[in-house]
């Protein structure tokens, strides 16, 4: 059982809604990363959260360590948003989180 | 420009031809990390190094050895490639953060390694 899942697996939406994409784990973590795949590959990293909460242009990215979940939103959706959001651990461990675990992504496709 | 750059970014092999694809950064990161893509399994990562001289294994290590001799380069070797190595690979680099629970800062990615075994 992947031990990071993310929901929903696909999502399809209009040019200005609010989209909302979910990230929980079992395990305890030292950090969550938010990262962004388009078509043809690249990704780039969007936001790395230990608590609270973080905002850049249209992306929130929240997280809530005491129920090991974390959310990211786009505002005012657009069609060049659509991609594959991942979301990404570092399990902790007591000499330092190195290593990272993968959701298996969520397929967002925002129509004009 | 700072930028984390794999080689080569296509190859077609065949069973047991060793191979090796090169992974360079230039943002004098200590961290660096490989991951494999494959469909309905999602990013998994393979090996990562702390910094120089210093590696660990991820989730999927079989199959695969990795070196960190300098900073900047991380290479993937592949001694006998096999046809369940087919998939898509990715470098990664980051500043190693420390003082924090995490030691692992924002990612930066190469643009992938597509590599198909035969």
């Amino acid at each position: 059982k992947n031990e990071v899942e993310q929901s929903p697996q696909n999502l399809t939406a209009q040019e200005g809604e609010f989209i909302t994409i979910n990230c929980s784990y079992s395990v305890g973590i030292s950090a969550l990363h938010w990262l962004q795949q388009h078509p043809g590959g690249g990704i780039v990293s969007l936001f790395m959260l230990s608590s609270g909460k973080k905002k850049h242009g249209r992306l929130i990215a929240t997280i809530n360590i005491q129920e090991k979940h974390s959310s990211l939103h786009i505002t005012a959706s657009h069609p060049r948003d659509s991609a594959v959001y991942i979301c990404a651990v570092n399990m902790y461990s007591g000499g330092g989180a190195d290593g990272l675990t993968f959701g298996k992504g969520t397929h967002l496709i925002i129509q004009p | 420009e700072a930028q984390v750059t794999q080689n080569p970014r296509y190859l077609i092999t065949v069973t047991g031809k060793k191979l090796t694809v090169t992974c360079s950064q230039n943002m004098n990161h200590e961290y660096m990390s490989w991951y494999r893509q494959d469909p309905g399994l999602g990013l998994r990562q393979i090996y990562y190094s702390m910094n120089v001289e210093v590696t660990d294994k991820g989730d999927v290590p079989e199959g695969y050895k990795v070196s960190r001799k300098e900073k900047r380069n991380f290479p993937l070797i592949l001694e006998s490639p096999s046809p369940n190595q087919t998939s898509l690979y990715f470098c990664a680099s980051s500043l190693s953060l420390a003082g924090g629970r995490s030691r692992v800062g924002e990612l930066f990615f190469g643009e992938g390694s597509r590599l198909t075994v035969l």
